[in-house]
C-alpha cells in the first residue's frame, strides 16, 4: 500500500515568517499535486508536478518534486493569514488511474 | 460557473437509518470520485466512475455503502443501514480525464456534513 505522509501534522507561526512542509513517500510517483483546503470547504488544486527535481512557483509558494519523485515540498515565503488552511499533497503512480492524499498539514499563520 | 454541487450541506440522523448523499459534477467531466475525510483517517477515495461507470470501488468500506451514477450528471452515495463510524465530511470531485494517467486537476465540491448518532 503506497502511503504519502505530510510533517508537521501542526504549524502555527507569526505573520511574515517562512515555513517549509514536507510530503514524503518510499514509493515513486509519476506526478504529484498539492492541494489546500479551507474550513468548510473542498480541497483546491494549488499545482501539479511530474518531473523529477522540478520547482514551480506560485506568487510566494515555491514547490519541489524530489529528484526521485519520492517526495516533494512546500516553501512558503513571508506567510499572511490567507494562507492558513489544509495543504495536502497526492501523488498518482504510473500504473493508477487515481491519486493517493497524504495526511495533510495544517497550517495556521498569526497576524 | 458552476462547480461541483453536493446536497446536503449537512445531514444528522439516528443509526440504523438510510443516507443518500447526492452529487452533480462540473458539466463536461467524465470523471467523479467520492471521498471520506475524518480527522484520524485523512481524505480517503471510497469509489471512482469513468463515464458513469464504476471502476474502482477498493475503498468502500462494507457492503452497507453503495454507489450509483446514472448519467453523466448525478451521482448518489448511499449507506444503509447507518452506524455511528461512518460520521464524517464526505466529498464529491470530478475531473476531465484524456487518459487513465493524466494529471487533470480535481475540482471538490464543499462536502456533506454526516452525523450518525
Amino acid at each position: 500500500t503506497q502511503l504519502l505522509e505530510q510533517s508537521p501534522q501542526f504549524l502555527s507561526i507569526q505573520e511574515g515568517e517562512n515555513l517549509t512542509v514536507y510530503c514524503n513517500s518510499s514509493s515513486v510517483f509519476s506526478s504529484l499535486q498539492w492541494y489546500r483546503q479551507e474550513p468548510g470547504e473542498g480541497p483546491v488544486l494549488l499545482v501539479t508536478v511530474v518531473t523529477g527535481g522540478e520547482v514551480k512557483k506560485l506568487k510566494r509558494l515555491t514547490f519541489q518534486f524530489g529528484d526521485a519523485r519520492k517526495d516533494s515540498s512546500l516553501h512558503i515565503t513571508a506567510a499572511q493569514t490567507g494562507d492558513t488552511g489544509l495543504y495536502l499533497c497526492a501523488g498518482r503512480n504510473s500504473s493508477a488511474s487515481k491519486i493517493i492524499f497524504g495526511s495533510g498539514t495544517r497550517l495556521s499563520i498569526r497576524p | 460557473d458552476a462547480g461541483v454541487i453536493q446536497s446536503p450541506r449537512h445531514e444528522v440522523t439516528e443509526m440504523g437509518q438510510e443516507v443518500t448523499l447526492r452529487c452533480k459534477p462540473i458539466s463536461g467531466h467524465n470523471s467523479l470520485f467520492w471521498y471520506r475525510q475524518t480527522m484520524m483517517r485523512g481524505l480517503e477515495l471510497l469509489i471512482y466512475f469513468n463515464n458513469n461507470v464504476p471502476i474502482d470501488d477498493s475503498g468502500m468500506p462494507e457492503d452497507r455503502f453503495s454507489a450509483k451514477m446514472p448519467n453523466a450528471s448525478f451521482s448518489t452515495l448511499k449507506i444503509q443501514p447507518s452506524e455511528p463510524r461512518d460520521s464524517a465530511v464526505y466529498f464529491c470531485a470530478s475531473s476531465f480525464r484524456t487518459s487513465p494517467n493524466s494529471n487533470q486537476p480535481q475540482h471538490f465540491g464543499d462536502g456533506t456534513r454526516l452525523s450518525i448518532l
